[in-house]
């Protein structure tokens, strides 16, 4: 079974400074998609940014980028120059990849980030 | 284009009763997923549906059910309600036909109680 773990519960960082949260995950399919989710207080959960298996180039979006290492299965995510809007619940997602069908979104147990002013 | 729509909002609930949570994807999408949020677990499937089929499920007991309209509106319904059964619970649309890479768009999540 696939799993998704999230060894930080919660981390702080300074406004205009850079964080990196981790991810890792478990499993065998060898064409899957990452993703990483931000959940805001009260607010609907949104995409960051994804990452194709098969691409080794590092997805970035903005001032979001990840670190993705496959043989490693390690899924980074680091967020630059930090806002206050930045603070949310941040989840690190994989979904194996079926052709024409997809997999469902499996989670990890999130991180709380906080920006201080 | 207006985005997932989940009503209620909140619910509160006494065990043993059922509930009936309703979802309206983004308009064009054919594909809805509910999961089930809670601080214990985190996110869980519980199921998804596609074209009024439910194409994949999670490892939930038979109490919670689904289904989905001609219109791609869906509804899950939890029976016999437990205090466990205390969560977000949260819909996510999608086109449903270009695979895994496809974005899933959330709603705001109907968050049920259970006294």
């Amino acid at each position: 079974a696939q799993t998704v773990t999230q060894s930080q519960p919660e981390m702080s960082v300074q406004e205009a400074e850079t964080v990196t949260l981790s991810c890792t995950y478990d499993t065998s399919e060898s064409d899957y998609y990452l993703f990483w989710y931000k959940q805001p207080p009260s607010r609907q959960m949104i995409l960051v940014i994804r990452q194709e298996a098969y691409k080794q180039q590092n997805a970035t979006e903005n001032r979001f980028s990840v670190n993705f290492q496959k043989a490693a299965k390690s899924f980074s995510l680091k967020i630059s120059d930090s806002q206050l809007g930045d603070a949310a619940m941040y989840f690190c997602a994989y979904r194996a990849n079926y052709g024409g069908s997809q997999g469902n979104l499996i989670f990890g147990k999130g991180t709380k980030l906080s920006v201080k002013p | 284009k207006a985005g997932v729509t989940q009503t209620p909002r909140y619910l509160i609930k006494t065990r043993g009763q059922q509930v009936t949570l309703s979802c309206s994807p983004i308009s064009g999408h054919r594909s809805v997923s509910w999961y089930q949020q809670t601080p214990g677990q985190g996110l869980q499937f519980l199921f998804e549906y596609f074209s009024e089929t439910q194409r994949n499920k999670g490892n939930f007991p038979g109490r919670f059910s689904g289904r989905q309209f001609s219109n791609s509106r869906s509804e899950m319904n939890v029976s016999t309600l437990e205090l466990g059964d205390s969560a977000l619970y949260l819909c996510a649309s999608s086109l449903g036909v270009s695979g895994a890479q496809e974005t899933q768009y959330f709603g705001p999540g109907t968050r049920l109680l259970v006294l």
